[in-house]
């Protein structure tokens, strides 16, 4: 079974431009998440998807971010534009139905903005 | 406010021994916790979760301890091997709301 696919790995832009983020879950899998984890910290949700339908996305800065999860499979998460502060990993997990013990991370994509 | 807290950023232990790392936890909502271990360039992995029905969950291993009066868990890792030398996440969720709230991590190294 292949895992969580994200890309790209690393991504290195200047403040105040574009990037965006793609993630390919583990096929099946109808529960799609997106975390931001900073240097020194837990990974923090940022999204949740069930199926195509944002459930819950109170984390999500609203006013640079955001996320869509078309035909409920592979999903992309955006920032526009890309602050200093945004510099992080961002962490795509998935999971068959919601439940806590069974999210299946990628590898993350490191942002770095300059 | 940081409802999940791993208070040693790192632990360094011999191979073979014990490694023992704690979570502490403040809100009371909080009914299932997991631990999830974490190799460099590579996302969290799970390893072992808990319910608040139970005290202890055994894996191999790996075992986690759980006290809901103190609101502290502990995972027990013996004997310890060089490839468990990760950084460990402590996680918890609450009531209907699968949202996992993690802790910073620990970063256990194990030495041959």
């Amino acid at each position: 079974e292949a895992g969580v696919v994200q890309s790209p790995r690393y991504k290195i832009i200047e403040k105040k431009q574009p990037v965006a983020f793609w993630c390919n879950p583990i096929s099946g899998h109808n529960t799609l998440y997106w975390y931001r984890q900073n240097l020194g910290q837990g990974p923090e949700l940022l999204i949740r998807y069930e199926n195509e339908e944002a459930v819950d996305d109170s984390q999500l800065p609203k006013d640079r971010f955001s996320a869509e999860r078309l035909k409920g499979v592979d999903s992309t998460l955006k920032i526009q534009p890309a602050e200093l502060g945004d510099s992080a990993v961002y962490l795509c997990a998935s999971s068959r139905i919601t439940n806590s013990d069974e999210q299946y991370f990628g590898p993350g994509t490191r942002l770095t903005v300059t | 406010d940081q409802q999940v807290k791993q208070n040693s950023p790192s632990l360094s232990v011999q191979e073979g021994r014990i490694s023992i790392l704690n979570c502490d936890y403040t809100n009371s909502m909080f009914d299932y916790f997991l631990w999830y271990k974490k190799y460099p360039a590579e996302g969290p992995t799970f390893l072992i979760s808990i319910s608040s029905i139970k005290d202890k969950n055994e894996d191999g291993r790996f075992t986690v301890f759980l006290n809901k009066s103190a609101k502290h868990l502990s995972l027990h890792i013996v004997p310890s091997q060089p490839g468990d030398s990760a950084v460990y996440f402590c996680a918890a969720s609450g009531g209907s709301n699968y949202k996992l709230t993690f802790g910073k991590g620990t970063l256990l190294t194990v030495n041959p």
